[in-house]
């Protein structure tokens, strides 16, 4: 049971560039989330899904795009990285409505935009 | 808005010195306080959801009560391994959980 993964785990782009990070679970949770997490900031959610082929936005989605073909996995694009998306990207799923159940994070993706 | 301040940004403590964390926020409706710890180049880990004030949970030496204005994890006599960061976050029923800073915290053997 590896529970939630992410890949890759590093990765350093150039402005303008694009790349798509990986998630993936396998508690059968119907909910996923995307999180950025920076310095003095805290964790601040991106987008999220409450199921299958549904994404919706968070707090800070500018600049990114998500999706949820299967339940397993949730995908999070940047289509130009500018360097304020330099962060420290968390993936994280739940059984229920967040209130309801914990959620369980990845191991996170360190991205560089230079 | 729903705000979530944690206090103090960093704490080092001696092994064996007890002490506290504070969470407190501010949001209209409160449905539940998770506290997470975070070890460094790592996702956070679960630890304790309060649902109600009054509650508490208890977990080997960490002890989370909440109130109506905020939660306290209390500490008791620290282990070097109990080094992390601590972060707080409210759920609220709208989207997902709200996360404050965290609190990082150095037990010294």
């Amino acid at each position: 049971n590896a529970g939630v993964t992410q890949t890759p785990k590093f990765r350093v782009l150039k402005t303008g560039q694009s790349m798509t990070l990986l998630c993936a679970q396998d508690m059968n949770h119907e909910y996923m989330y995307w999180y950025r997490q920076d310095p003095g900031m805290g964790l601040r959610l991106i987008h999220y899904s409450v199921g299958e082929g549904t994404t919706a936005k968070g707090e800070v989605p500018d600049g990114y795009n998500v999706s949820r073909l299967k339940k397993q996995n949730f995908l999070l694009g940047l289509e130009s990285a500018a360097p304020s998306q330099t962060s420290v990207y968390f993936c994280a799923s739940s059984q229920q409505t967040s209130g309801r159940s914990e959620q369980y994070f990845g191991p996170g993706t360190r991205l560089t935009v230079t | 808005e729903d705000q979530v301040t944690q206090s103090p940004e960093a704490l080092r403590l001696q092994e064996g010195e007890s002490s506290s964390l504070n969470c407190s926020y501010t949001v209209s409706g409160l449905r539940g306080l998770f506290w997470y710890r975070q070890d460094p180049g790592k996702g956070p880990e679960f630890l304790f959801t309060l649902y109600s004030a009054g509650e508490e949970k208890e977990k080997e030496r960490l002890k989370a009560t909440l109130t109506k204005k905020e939660s306290f994890l209390h500490i008791t006599a620290p282990k070097p391994e109990d080094s992390a960061t601590y972060l707080c976050a409210v759920d609220t029923g709208r989207r997902a959980l709200t996360f404050g800073s965290g609190t990082r915290l150095q037990v010294q053997p």
